[in-house]
Order: C-alpha cells, then sequence, then structure tokens
C-alpha cells in the first residue's frame, strides 16, 4: 500500500531559526514528488517538485532534498518568518497504468513565534 | 491569487441534499482535479478531468460525480449528504495530464457544512 510519511507532526521555532521537516514514503511506481504550503482555511500552494533524477530544488529560502534509494525527502526553511507558519504537506505522485495517483502525507504543522 | 476560483465560498445543507460546487480553472490550464480535505482524512485526491475526459479516480463516493464542460469549467456534485461529507473541497488545475512534473495551482476552497 503506498504511503507517505511525514514528521515531525508540529514544530515550534522562533523567527529567524533555521528547520527541516522530513517525509518518507512507500509509493510504487515514484513520478515525483511534491512540498506543499497551506495557509490555514486556504488552498495549498506549490514549493517544490522533484523528478527521481533530482536531488535538491530551491524557491527561495525553501530547500527540498530527495533521496529515491532511501525513499526520504526533507523540506528546509532558512531563517524563518511569521509567514511561514502555515502545514507542509508532501505529496508524491504514482502513475499508474497511466493514471495520476497521488498519495498525500499528513503534512506537519510549523508555528513561527517572533 | 492563483487565478483557480471556486463557487460557492461556503456551503451550509442538512443531510440527504445534494449541491454542486463549480470550480474555473487557470486560463489555458486543461487539466482540473478535485480533492477533499477533512480533518481527519487530510487531503485527498477524488477526480481528474482532462479536456472534458476523465482521466484518473480517486476515493470517490458513488453518491459523488463530476464533470468538465467545453469551456473546462467543472462542476462536482454531492448528492444524499451525509455529516462525513462536511469537508473543504478544492479545485486545483495544471496544463497537462500525464506524466509530468507540471505546477497544480490549487484554489481557495468551498466550505461544505451538513447539519
Amino acid at each position: 500500500k503506498n504511503q507517505v510519511e511525514q514528521s515531525p507532526q508540529s514544530l515550534i521555532i522562533l523567527e529567524g531559526k533555521n528547520c527541516t521537516l522530513q517525509c518518507n514514503y512507500t509509493v510504487s511506481p515514484f513520478s515525483n514528488l511534491r512540498w506543499y504550503k497551506q495557509d490555514t482555511g486556504r488552498g495549498p500552494v506549490s514549493l517544490t517538485i522533484m523528478t527521481f533524477s533530482e536531488n535538491t530544488k530551491s524557491n527561495g529560502r525553501y530547500t527540498a532534498t530527495l533521496d529515491a534509494d532511501t525513499k526520504q525527502s526533507s523540506l528546509h526553511i532558512t531563517a524563518s518568518q511569521l509567514s511561514d507558519s502555515a502545514s507542509y504537506i508532501c505529496v508524491v505522485i504514482s502513475f499508474g497504468g497511466g493514471s495520476y495517483i497521488p498519495t498525500f502525507g499528513r503534512g506537519t504543522s510549523l508555528i513561527v513565534h517572533p | 491569487d492563483s487565478g483557480v476560483t471556486q463557487t460557492p465560498k461556503h456551503l451550509i445543507t442538512a443531510t440527504g441534499q445534494r449541491v454542486t460546487l463549480r470550480c474555473s480553472p487557470r486560463s489555458g490550464d486543461l487539466s482540473v482535479y478535485w480533492y477533499q480535505q477533512s480533518l481527519d482524512q487530510g487531503l485527498q485526491f477524488l477526480i481528474q478531468y482532462y479536456n472534458g475526459e476523465e482521466r484518473a479516480k480517486g476515493n470517490i463516493l458513488e453518491r459523488f460525480s463530476a464533470q468538465q464542460f467545453p469551456d473546462l469549467h467543472s462542476e462536482l456534485n454531492l448528492s444524499s449528504l451525509e455529516l462525513g461529507d462536511s469537508a473543504l473541497y478544492f479545485c486545483a488545475s495544471s496544463v497537462a495530464w500525464r506524466e509530468s512534473a507540471d505546477t497544480q495551482y490549487f484554489g481557495p476552497g468551498t466550505r461544505l457544512t451538513v447539519l
């Protein structure tokens, strides 16, 4: 069964600090892995998309890594800001029989305190 | 603003009723995806349409149906509503439908409350 596990479930950090969120998956066949940021009550916003051959992708202060061998990904946030407070969701995409199949993690809730 | 619009923003209805949620994709996007997000289940993929045709099906209940019209807007129909159908329903759009790392743009969602 395809699964995506995220850790930690929640995280509290001080403004200006760095943090790393983890995503472990068992999804086959693998197509790509996506990180989304979701503010409370709003639609998710795409941060990064990584295919099998990519092991690092950056988007401003967000840097995602992918280790396809160990089936792990991380999202590193540098110099956190109050606006980074949100839920971060890891999604692994599979294409089975030509059909799009996403498997979602439950998300990491990040709170940035001043 | 993602460019994806969803109406209505909020919907309150009673058990057993039927509702229709509407989504307009970004200009130029041919794929539309529907997702459900509840507190206990997280985000779940329901169904995908590409250029008017159904392309992928996820955990969509038989009581739910969707379609994409020639102008590419999509509607999600939920019938015989139950309390457990209360959730945020998101629509997303992208350019392509097949194996590709194209970005999905999510709408603001419709919050459905079933009383």
